[in-house]
Parts: C-alpha cells; structure tokens; sequence
C-alpha cells in the first residue's frame, strides 16, 4: 500500500515571496503520478500540477513548480510570487499507473496562509 | 454539466436518521469516486464507479454506508444510522476514464454534520 507524508501542517509565506511545501511518499512500485491540489475555502479542489515518475524533467505550471527526487520519494511544491489567492490547503497526492490504477491516496495536507 | 455537482451543501441530521448525498459528475466521465474528508485529515477513499462495472466498495467504512449509480450518471451516496463519527465533507469526482492520468474532477463536496 502506498502512504503519502506532508510534514508540515501549517506554513504562512509573505506575498511575492516563495514557498515551498514538502511531500515524501512510500511505494514499491516504479510507474506512478504525483499529483498536488489546492482546496481554498470553498471547497473545491482544483488540480495544481502533476508529474509523472517516468519523465526526470520536474512539471511547471506558471508559478508552481515541483522538485521530483524519485530516489529520494520525494515531491516537494514551489510557489514563487505568492498572491493572496493562493492561501489554501495543499494536498499531495500519489496515484499507481496502470491496473486498478484509478485512486487517489491523500496526504493530510498543509495550509499554507499568504500574509499581504 | 460543466462541472462536478453535490448536493446538499450542508447537511445537519440527526443522529440515527439516514441521509442521502448526491453527486452529478461531469457529463461524458466514465469515472465516479466518493471521498470523505475528515477534520484534520487527508482524504479516504470510499467508492469507484467506472461505467457499467461493478462498483469497488472497498472503501466503505460500514455496512451502513452504500452507495449506487443510475445510467452511469448521477450518484448517491446513502448513510444510514448516522453516527456523530460520520460527520465530514463528502466528496465527489469525476474522470474522463478509468485511467485518470490526469487526475480528478472534484466538486465542492457536501459536509455533513451529525448532531
């Protein structure tokens, strides 16, 4: 079974600042996606950025960017420019490729304030 | 639909009552979850839906939890006896397939308080 680690519960960041939240994961196996979302106040949660373990290159959307050490299992998230609207829970995210490949397994989450 | 929809938004029910929890995914996703998101928790799985096929239960935390699919569209998502522990946000997902490469959509979940 896989497990899925965020190490830090709460993290506060000033606005335009950079931060960086951390996820290790446990797996034996060696195909897989990391996914990392983002539930603000409303609830909904919105799909940040993904990465798929076959590819070395780290994903980037805009200004979130991820560092993948696959030796390491680890999958850490990078906001650069922080804005007010990024205050949110982050979950990290692990899902199997291929087989019954189609559940999630969750992190506990970190919520991350942006301070203006 | 445009995107993932649950209903009711908020629910407050009284302990021993049974209520019911409805998800409309996405129109054209094979692919239906149920997720339960707990205070101070990460999110558990609870139940797979994928076309006609029999759903995987295997997140069910109960018999009094069960859940169908009607014309592979809408869901619903029953808990019967409600018990304080069972009060959370509930929520649903949608995928295009079963593979999910790209993740999930979710909606905005239903949270459900037992009193």
């Amino acid at each position: 079974a896989q497990t899925v680690t965020q190490s830090q519960p709460e993290m506060s960041v000033q606005e335009a600042e950079t931060v960086t939240l951390s996820c290790t994961y446990d797996t034996s196996e060696n195909n897989y996606y990391l996914f990392w979302y983002k539930q603000p106040p409303s609830r909904q949660m919105i799909l940040v950025i993904r990465q798929e373990a076959y590819k070395q290159q780290n994903a980037t959307e805009n200004r979130f960017s991820v560092n993948f050490q696959k030796a390491a299992k680890s999958f850490s998230l990078k906001i650069s420019d922080s804005q007010l609207g990024d205050t949110a829970m982050y979950f990290c995210a692990f899902m199997k490729h291929g087989g019954s490949n189609y559940k999630l397994t969750f992190g506990k989450g970190t919520l991350l304030t942006v301070n203006p | 639909g445009a995107g993932v929809s649950q209903s009711p938004s908020n629910k407050v029910t009284e302990k021993g009552k049974d209520v019911e929890l409805r998800c409309d995914p996405i129109s054209g996703h094979t692919a239906l979850y149920w997720y339960r998101q707990s205070l101070g928790q990460g999110l558990e799985f609870l139940i797979y839906f994928q076309g006609n096929s029999a759903p995987d239960k295997s997140g069910l935390p109960s018999d009094r939890f069960s859940a169908e699919r009607t014309g592979g569209s809408v869901s619903t998502l029953t808990i019967q006896r409600t018990q304080q522990e069972d009060s959370a946000v509930y929520l649903c997902a949608s995928s295009l397939d079963s593979s999910a490469l790209y993740g999930y959509t979710f909606g905005s979940g239903t949270r459900l308080t037992v009193v």
